[in-house]
């Protein structure tokens, strides 16, 4: 069975450091794209980027490139978001999802930033 | 870049009825196209993928259709359980790749 299990909610700072997580299972996590989306509170979807485990080739949506960063750790299927320098815009609920088209989808991890 | 634009942004349909909900991208992605539903609380369900492949363990009233930059979703009989916002999104050559901003069905 594929899963995608995200990490927890966060409450962080403004001017915080931050990395969430997805560990996935029941495939073979190399060869296949895992991407993440924000939602924002009562907002739609926002694609923000992608990584092909294989190969680490990472993409991201200009509106994102240079504020995040995705990357994969292969020895623990598991993919990562961080930002090193958060803000309150940066509240919102994120998803990571496996695939170009997203056919399987974590549960979402919720990051609150707040002074 | 390539936008995606649905429409409408609402839709209200008797049960019963026929939904149709359209998308658009601003080139042409022939069928690289999904169509996704979001309920309150939970997480996306991919409904459909190739712009018309159904996606394990989608009803048949579900129904994509399209290629080039002109898609639409049909929901062939309207079901209570279908109030959600539907969502398109483009997967064409390599990524970036983009969502449209999402389709509200609600049940008259």
């Amino acid at each position: 069975e594929v899963q995608l299990v995200q990490s927890g909610a966060e409450v962080k700072k403004p001017g915080e450091s931050l990395k969430i997580s997805c560990k996935v299972s029941g495939y073979d996590f190399t060869t296949h794209w895992i991407g993440w989306v924000r939602q924002m509170s009562g907002k739609g979807l926002e694609w923000m980027g992608i990584v092909y485990v294989g190969d680490g080739d990472t993409r991201y949506s200009p509106s994102f490139q240079g504020h995040v960063t995705i990357s994969a750790d292969r020895s623990i299927n598991t993919v990562y978001l961080q930002w090193s320098t958060l803000k309150a815009s940066d509240t919102a609920l994120y998803f990571c999802a496996r695939n170009s088209y997203f056919d399987y989808w974590g549960q979402g991890t919720l990051v609150t930033v707040t002074s | 870049e390539i936008v995606m634009t649905q429409s409408p942004a609402t839709l209200s349909v008797s049960p019963g009825e026929r939904a149709t909900l359209s998308c658009r991208a601003s080139q042409s992605i022939t069928t690289y196209l999904a169509w996704f539903q979001q309920k309150p609380g939970q997480a996306p369900r991919l409904l459909i993928y190739s712009a018309s492949t159904r996606a394990t363990g989608i009803p048949a009233r579900f129904s994509g259709s399209g290629s080039g930059t002109e898609f639409t979703l049909t929901i062939s009989s309207l079901q209570s359980d279908d109030s959600a916002v539907y969502y398109c999104q483009h997967y064409s050559n390599w990524p970036p790749w983009a969502f449209g901003q999402g389709t509200k069905v609600e049940i008259k």
